[in-house]
């Protein structure tokens, strides 16, 4: 399994108050992803980073900002969260140096509510 | 925009038999990746298969094998041999080639998924 590690796990917030949320890859791969999934709606992309410090957006960005400042750490943060980004949240990591077909490995996910 | 379609939200199967999941999707690429991953209800996602759209052979994984038809832009998945281990939800998904040096990053545009069951 590829080592990739979500935290929290699980989190209850209230509307209003910031989240972060931490992937953390032992990979060393280049490339990394956060998706959010919802019932009827599969996994969308919310941002994604080809590099340290190098981030861009995903379908879903709104409400969401990320930071990467060294190649294994991966932080999606809710300024401030509402009900609406309660969700099941993936982090994945794709090596970059790899051939074209290389899939994406996913974390375990973290399961966000938002009261 | 590329899109992936999966027009059965959910599926059965007895087990020991064979199952077939549909995948449509719409693109005006040429060359593309295509995968179908499977979400049991630990939350995991894995990887089941993967197909290269430049490739003619369909792909196959142990149980696991693709119908890939290009011009109708179809990618089904069919297991046979169905394991009350295989019951989850199954995703496809497509990725335009990769551009290294900018543009597209790998990322994966998914189907809503199919919720698949298999009755011992």
């Amino acid at each position: 399994d590829a080592g990739i590690t979500q935290s929290p796990r699980h989190k209850v917030t209230e509307t209003g108050t910031p989240v972060t949320l931490r992937c953390h890859q032992t990979e060393n791969h280049r490339y990394m992803y956060w998706y959010r999934q919802d019932p009827g709606h599969g996994l969308r992309l919310i941002h994604y980073s080809y590099g340290v410090k190098d981030t861009d957006k995903g379908e879903v960005s709104d409400g969401y900002s990320v930071s990467r400042s060294k190649t294994e750490d991966f932080l999606l943060t809710l300024e401030s969260a509402t009900s609406s980004q309660t969700s099941v949240y993936f982090c994945a990591i794709r090596d970059g140096g790899s051939s074209y077909n290389s899939p994406l490995h996913f974390g375990n996910g973290t399961r966000l509510t938002v009261t | 925009a590329q899109t992936v379609t999966q027009s059965q939200p959910e599926m059965s199967v007895q087990e020991a038999e064979t199952v077939t999941l549909s995948c449509t999707y719409d693109t005006s690429e040429s060359d593309y990746y295509l995968f179908w991953y499977k979400q049991p209800p630990s939350r995991q996602m894995i990887l089941v298969i993967r197909q290269e759209a430049y490739k003619q052979q369909n792909a196959t994984e142990n149980r696991f094998s693709v119908n890939f038809q290009k011009a109708a832009k179809s990618f089904s998945l069919k297991i046979s041999d169905s394991q009350l281990g295989d019951a989850a939800m199954y995703f496809c998904a497509y990725r335009s080639p990769v551009l290294n040096y900018g543009g597209s990053q790998g990322n994966l545009i998914f189907g809503k998924g199919t919720k698949l069951s298999v009755k011992p």
